[in-house]
């Protein structure tokens, strides 16, 4: 089983929908959370990331934190065209490593 | 500036055969990473640097190598290449300083190598 689980999709959702995008873990100890967005071959891009527990809002996006349930998720309000793209979950110990685990990606299709 | 640029762009070797890819940068970042991507199975962390001359191993390091002999450039090689290592494969680069620096990894456009 992998440390970071995420529904690969595909998820396809009308212009104007609200996205929820989900990722679930194994590793009590991981502190820092991040969401990445990947457009089709493109390297991956940081859209937000979240410390421990809590939400954190960044214009349509918000990040949420449930650290007693292992699992995070990322909201995409007032979903365009533009915001298509592989959204993969990433997440790390405290201690400046680096060592980012990633999940499978999430691909969203939002359609016109 | 450039940002993280990888070199080359595709390559398709034989079983067997040797090869390096380059990754350089131009953020004067401490930190640099290869991965690996893989259909199904997210981005793995190969190796990686916490600064020049320093290397380490990450999730997925069997079968590669690394050199970091200038702050700017990230090397991984490949001594004998196996059709398992055909992957698309993506480098980055971070600050390291701080330890919430680490969670904005800028990454390159990546390399995609096909072995037969």
């Amino acid at each position: 089983q992998k440390e970071v689980e995420q529904d690969p999709g595909p998820l396809s959702v009308p212009e104007g929908a609200i996205v929820s995008l989900n990722c679930t873990y194994s590793n009590s100890a991981f502190q820092y959370f991040m969401w990445y967005r990947q457009y089709s071959r493109k390297g991956p891009e940081l859209l937000m990331y979240t410390y421990s527990s809590g939400n954190k809002e960044d214009g349509r996006f918000t990040a949420q934190v449930d650290k007693s349930s292992k699992y995070i998720s990322l909201f995409i309000r007032d979903s365009q065209p533009s915001d298509s793209a592989t959204y993969l979950c990433a997440m790390r110990l405290s201690g400046n490593t680096g060592k980012l685990i990633f999940g499978q990606g999430t691909t969203l299709q939002v359609k016109p | 500036n450039a940002g993280v640029t990888q070199t080359p762009k595709f390559r398709v070797l034989k079983t067997g055969q040797s090869m390096t890819l380059l990754c350089a940068q131009d953020m004067n970042h401490e930190y640099m990473y290869w991965y690996r991507q893989d259909p199904g199975m997210g981005l793995r962390l190969i190796h990686y640097s916490v600064g020049e001359g320093t290397t380490a191993k990450g999730e997925v390091p069997d079968g590669y190598n690394v050199s970091r002999l200038k702050k700017q450039n990230f090397l991984l090689g490949l001594e004998s290449a196996a059709p398992s290592q055909t992957s698309v494969y993506f480098c980055a680069s971070s600050l390291g300083r701080q330890n919430r620096r680490v969670n904005e990894q800028f990454f390159g456009p990546g390399t995609r190598l096909t072995v037969l």
